[in-house]
């Protein structure tokens, strides 16, 4: 069975230092990965996306996530944190054999704090 | 690029009515489309993949004849609450797949309350 696993419900990070929001993934097969952002009673909006290629992908907002496969890990990552990066981050991912289905994390609320 | 649309972003309806949720992808044609339900604080539910021109595959637990879904045309897709009742107050989500990209774009979502 496919799935994706973030393991923190809440992080909170001081305005201008680092952030990291973690996804861990299990799946049969080669993973698309997609990073998303979901703003108070809004639809999510797309980040960013691992489907092949160079490992560090770059995205909206100053976003990266890093692919490691030996880790099967996909973490979120930004070098600055604003405060208007407070929301919450949902992990995606995708196998193609089992069809069109994405399988999403449970989501990671982010606070940034000024 | 790749905006997809949802109407209406809100709707209250009495216990018993039926309720028509639009999804439409406004600058690219969408051959799939997703139906999610989302709780409070908590992640996305697949209710359905709608392809066009064909049935919407439902997944498990969820009951096609409540919940309608129509892909007519390549950038629209419907979603029917039939007799609505309390417990189907919900924030539900549509998105639209841009062909050969193997991402999803999300539309704003519709918060349904029913009374």
């Amino acid at each position: 069975a496919q799935s994706v696993a973030q393991p923190e419900d809440q992080v909170n990070v001081a305005e201008g230092n680092p952030l990291t929001v973690k996804c861990t993934y299990s799946v049969s097969g080669n993973p698309y990965l997609f990073w998303y952002v979901q703003y108070p009673n809004r639809g999510l909006q797309f980040l960013l996306k691992y489907i092949t290629g160079d490992n560090l992908v770059k995205g909206s907002y100053g976003f990266e996530a890093e692919f490691n496969k030996s880790q099967t890990s996909f973490h979120l990552k930004k070098p600055s944190a604003l405060v208007s990066d407070s929301a919450l981050y949902f992990c995606a991912v995708r196998v193609l054999n089992t069809g069109n289905q994405f399988y999403f994390g449970t989501g990671t609320s982010l606070t940034v704090i000024p | 690029g790749a905006v997809v649309s949802q109407h209406p972003s809100r709707v209250i309806c009495k216990s018993g009515t039926s309720v028509k949720i639009e999804c439409r992808s406004l600058d690219f044609q969408a051959t799939t489309m997703f139906w999610y339900r989302q709780f409070p604080k908590q992640s996305l539910m697949l209710m359905a993949t709608s392809n066009e021109g064909s049935k919407a595959t439902y997944e498990q637990g969820v009951e096609k004849d409540k919940f309608l879904i129509n892909h007519a045309s390549l950038t629209l897709s419907t979603l029917t609450v039939t007799s609505a009742h309390p417990e189907d107050s919900s924030f539900y989500i549509c998105s639209a797949e841009l062909a050969g990209a193997h991402t999803q774009y999300f539309g704003p979502g519709t918060r349904l309350t029913v009374l």
